[in-house]
């Protein structure tokens, strides 16, 4: 069966850098595009970033953008998200997710690790 | 970006009720639209895909329809694992963006 693993949230100050790990179990991990999205404390959902399973097309939220790098890496079934420069607004549950193959709707998320950003 | 709204904003219903939730986009999508169910602490599992395709495994309760700006989610009768927040999302054009969420609760 399909799995997601999310790691790497945490406390982090201001301006501070985190790394977010994703384990992806159960699917050809290759064949598919790749997503992080994230869920602030009671608020709704906010689509991050994703990636194609080739790695040639990704795109980020201008809210990310030149802050965050989405990656992966095939051969290990991983997908990651650096974050750095971040901010109090960036505090969220962030889902590790993929698209189904009908196209941008996630049919697979993963439990969340929550990222806290605070001083 | 493209804006969704939902509404309502929340629903006070009863077990065997049958519940309409709306989504409006700000813009035409034709029928790139997924609902997503969410219960407290959980991430979201899809529910509908290209509007009105029911994604496997969902009970056949739950039914989606609409083009263009204008959708709807209908669940035929709401049983008690169906008390959740709801979210539509558009797919047409990145940023993915979502509705601010319907919440279904106990009458």
């Amino acid at each position: 069966q399909v799995q997601l693993v999310e790691s790497g949230g945490g406390l982090v100050k201001p301006g501070g850098s985190l790394r977010l790990s994703c384990a992806a179990s159960g699917f050809t991990f290759s064949d598919y595009y790749m997503s992080w999205i994230r869920q602030a404390p009671g608020k709704g959902l906010e689509w991050v970033s994703y990636m194609s399973g080739g790695r040639r097309y990704t795109n980020y939220a201008d809210s990310v953008k030149g802050r965050f790098t989405i990656s992966r890496d095939n051969a290990k079934n991983s997908l990651y998200l650096q974050m750095n420069s971040l901010r109090a607004e960036d505090t969220a549950v962030y889902y590790c997710a993929r698209l189904s193959s009908w196209g941008p709707a996630i049919d697979y998320w993963g439990q969340g690790t929550l990222v806290t950003v605070s001083s | 970006d493209i804006q969704m709204t939902q509404s309502p904003s929340s629903v006070s219903a009863s077990v065997g009720d049958r519940v309409t939730i709306t989504c409006r986009a700000s813009q035409g999508i034709s029928s790139w639209l997924a609902w997503y169910q969410q219960k407290p602490g959980k991430a979201p599992k899809l529910l509908i895909f290209a509007a009105s395709s029911l994604q496997s495994g969902v009970p056949s309760r739950f039914s989606g329809s609409g083009s263009g700006t204008d959708f709807t989610l209908s669940i035929s009768s709401l049983q008690p694992e169906d008390f959740a927040t709801y979210y539509c999302q558009q797919a047409s054009n990145f940023p993915f963006t979502f509705g601010p969420g319907t919440k279904v609760d106990i009458k």
